[in-house]
């Protein structure tokens, strides 16, 4: 099965960017939707964007709508989040994860996408 | 405020059943979109445990089950053992929310 592993996180000041990326141990990565998800220290899980396989379809969430990119480069296997204009309420653990249909009763179906797997995340911090 | 409802903890002693509820509203599960459940264990990242809300993905005991009725869905842990404490989150999809994918706030199972 796939891997996923994230790097890039770390403490950076409130307004300051950072570049989190996500490598995919197989060259299947091309063929998945894949999705970036955070959760704050002892809270819950945030879905924060989403991507297709040829980057034809790009979402965000409202509360990073504006200040995040993502993206991603097949030839690498890699998945991409540019995060800018930081605030201190993005802190957080940031995943990546594959997002794909399921199938059900013998039917198969798009929405909602079932996140699996997931990397280990990588911890962002936004402080002064 | 998570736009699905979980309680945010529950309890039960070894071998016993605890059910976990998600409660969402007509522009998610009641629109009838499937809830899908994630255990994430201590300092580790969430992983599948039940798809498309009933079915349990390779390896998943079957000691875990899913249903959803109306804007609900439910997790059930039957046999409850230790290594079952973990949070647990519902997730689904809202179309009154631009590309949204929704989680619930998660719960957190203690075995007593």
């Amino acid at each position: 099965e796939v891997q996923l592993v994230e790097s890039g996180g770390g403490l950076v000041k409130p307004g300051g960017s950072l570049r989190l990326s996500c490598a995919a141990s197989e060259s299947t990565f091309s063929t998945f939707t894949m999705n970036w998800v955070r959760q704050a220290p002892g809270k819950g899980l945030e879905w924060v964007s989403s991507i297709s396989r040829s980057s034809n379809y790009i979402y965000y969430a409202d509360s990073v709508k504006g200040r995040f990119t993502i993206s991603r480069d097949n030839a690498k296997n890699s998945l991409f989040l540019q995060m800018n204009s930081l605030r201190a309420e993005d802190t957080a653990v940031y995943y990546c994860a594959r997002g794909e249909g399921y199938c059900r009763g013998g039917s198969c179906y798009s929405y909602p996408p079932q996140f699996d797997p997931w990397g280990q995340g990588t911890l962002v911090t936004v402080s002064s | 405020q998570s736009v699905l409802t979980q309680p945010p903890s529950v309890s039960g002693a070894p071998g016993q059943r605890v059910t976990i509820s998600c409660t969402g509203s007509s522009s998610n599960i009641g629109a009838a979109y499937d809830v899908h459940w994630y255990q994430q264990l201590p300092g580790t990242a969430p992983k599948l445990l039940i798809s498309g809300s009933s079915n349990r993905p390779s390896g998943v005991p079957d000691r875990f089950s899913g249903s959803k009725s109306g804007t609900s869905a439910s997790l059930a842990i039957t046999g409850l053992q230790a290594e079952d404490e973990a949070h647990y989150y519902c997730q689904s999809y809202d179309n009154s929310l631009s590309g949204s994918v929704v989680f619930g706030g998660g719960t957190k199972l203690t075995v007593l």
